[in-house]
């Protein structure tokens, strides 16, 4: 186990709905990252957070956004759901120093299944 | 533009052979270099890493290769065991705007069968 944790697990909304998922990332770690894992497919970056500020993103439009907290937990929240929307939702955390070499290495949490009916 | 792939979508091996997972990358600029393993309901759980100023590094049971001049990296897992069933993902870091941290890009992933 990474110590990285989501929730909920399992998730079923409606087209055009609002979700808003949640992860608390492994203990001494700063960085959350969020990906996007579609079935049968590997997953993709949706965006990181450092900092309470988002520092990268992937090719995902605005309706995917998110948070992070002075505790580095964070929330990806996702608005006028699709059914392409579907998907295992992945938070990953990380370390990254302020003034020398970051480690690279992402720890994953187990993911939250969502479903958009 | 980047991609991570790899050549094989199945693998099925019998238990106590070893296996050779594969996988092609484009973008000679990589640095970092990951494999995971998913297993059916679970996150990607990290096995081993390896930057690109080496070309071999080995961890239980499992030796990750780095060849840059073909952009080629492999997973060897030893004697493998049917709790290695799972699909194995590389996966290569992409910096941002030339910092120094970046985001993962993933393959589609090999799925391990082991028979008993």
């Amino acid at each position: 186990e990474t110590g990285v944790t989501q929730s909920p697990t399992h998730l079923i909304k409606t087209r055009g709905q609002q979700v808003t998922l949640r992860c608390s990332s492994q203990s001494g770690h700063n960085t959350v990252s969020w990906y996007q894992q579609a079935l049968g497919q590997g997953p993709q970056f949706i965006f990181q957070y450092y900092r309470e500020e988002e520092n990268g993103r992937g090719n995902f439009p605005p309706r995917f956004s998110g948070l992070q907290f002075p505790n580095y937990s964070s929330e990806l929240n996702v608005n006028a759901l699709e059914l392409d929307d579907s998907a295992l939702y992945l938070c990953a955390s990380s370390w990254r120093a302020l003034s020398r070499h970051n480690s690279y290495e992402q720890y994953f949490g187990p993911g939250t299944r969502l479903t958009v009916t | 533009g980047e991609n991570v792939g790899l050549h094989l979508p199945t693998l099925s091996v019998q238990e106590g052979d070893n296996s050779i997972i594969n996988c092609a990358y484009s973008n000679s600029a990589s640095d970092y270099f990951i494999w995971y393993k998913q297993e059916s309901g679970k996150g990607p759980q990290f096995i081993i890493d390896i930057r690109s100023n080496m070309d071999k590094r080995q961890g239980q049971r499992v030796t990750v290769l780095l060849n840059k001049t073909v952009k080629h990296l492999s997973l060897q897992i030893a004697a493998t065991q049917p709790g290695d069933s799972a699909v194995y993902f590389c996966a290569e870091n992409k910096l941002f705007n030339g910092g120094s941290q970046g985001n993962l890009i993933f393959g589609k992933g090999t799925k391990l069968s082991v028979k008993p």
